[in-house]
């Protein structure tokens, strides 16, 4: 299976509030609410940001939030932070019992 | 305090073997899943295999099935990666992961991560 769809990059100012999509298809985003984003710093492990399309982790800020429409999930930031700049991971369950992830999307806070 | 500490990694020929382990520590093992996630230099994350509570469910990536065995000693508190038939594509950091809900392995969830063993594949 491909990687889920995401853009390159996305960038925004302070306070402001960013959306980053992941698109995929009726056998991962679309099929099932078992969508997951994670948050990447250099060299450093993933963390969850959030899962089941729209939950947040104990710990994670309201600041993030998540959607889903038909195959495109989003991830949207707001109030946008300098510790909020890193690498943003969609991650999807998909048939056959397999979870496939998003190719990422480096997030600029200008 | 969750801690994974991945091991094993190393310089590999293509066609060669290794097995990476996963010692875990800071919540009761037995009772999650667990998974492994890999991620090529400079590229994005890629899920490669999951296995459940007891080790009788394995899941895999197409790109590892018939080649990776997941495997876990609960007495042990370790996950394991058996990795047979090495390709310069397996070329990643292996992270070991644990899944956030005890009773769902897959749909890949995982809120605790370790800081990956490097596995590197060339002649």
């Amino acid at each position: 299976q491909s990687a889920l769809t995401q853009p390159a990059s996305v960038s925004g100012s302070p306070g402001q509030s960013v959306t980053i999509s992941c698109t995929g298809t009726s056998s991962d985003v679309g099929g099932y609410n078992y969508v997951s984003w994670y948050q990447q710093n250099p060299g450093k492990a993933p963390k969850l940001m959030i899962y089941d399309v729209s939950q947040r982790p104990s710990g994670v800020s309201n600041r993030f939030s998540g959607s889903k429409s038909v195959n495109t999930a989003s991830l949207t930031i707001s109030g946008l932070q300098a510790e909020d700049e890193a690498d943003y991971y969609c991650c999807s369950y998909a048939s056959s019992s397999t979870v496939i992830f998003g190719g990422g999307t480096k997030l600029t806070v200008l | 305090e969750v801690q994974m500490l991945e091991s094993g990694g190393g310089l590999v020929q293509p066609g060669g073997s290794l097995r990476l382990s996963c010692a875990a520590s800071g919540f009761t093992f037995s009772s999650y899943g667990m998974s492994w996630v890999r991620q090529a230099p400079g590229k994005g994350l890629e899920w490669v295999s999951a296995i459940n509570v007891n080790g009788g469910v394995t899941y895999y990536a197409d790109s590892v099935k018939g080649r990776f065995t997941i495997s876990r000693d609960n007495s042990k508190n370790t996950l394991y990666l058996q990795m047979n038939s090495l390709r310069a594509e397996d070329t990643a950091l292996y992270y070991c992961a644990k899944v956030l809900l005890p009773s769902r392995v897959l749909p890949g969830f995982f809120d605790y991560w370790g800081q990956g063993t490097l596995v590197t594949v060339s002649s």
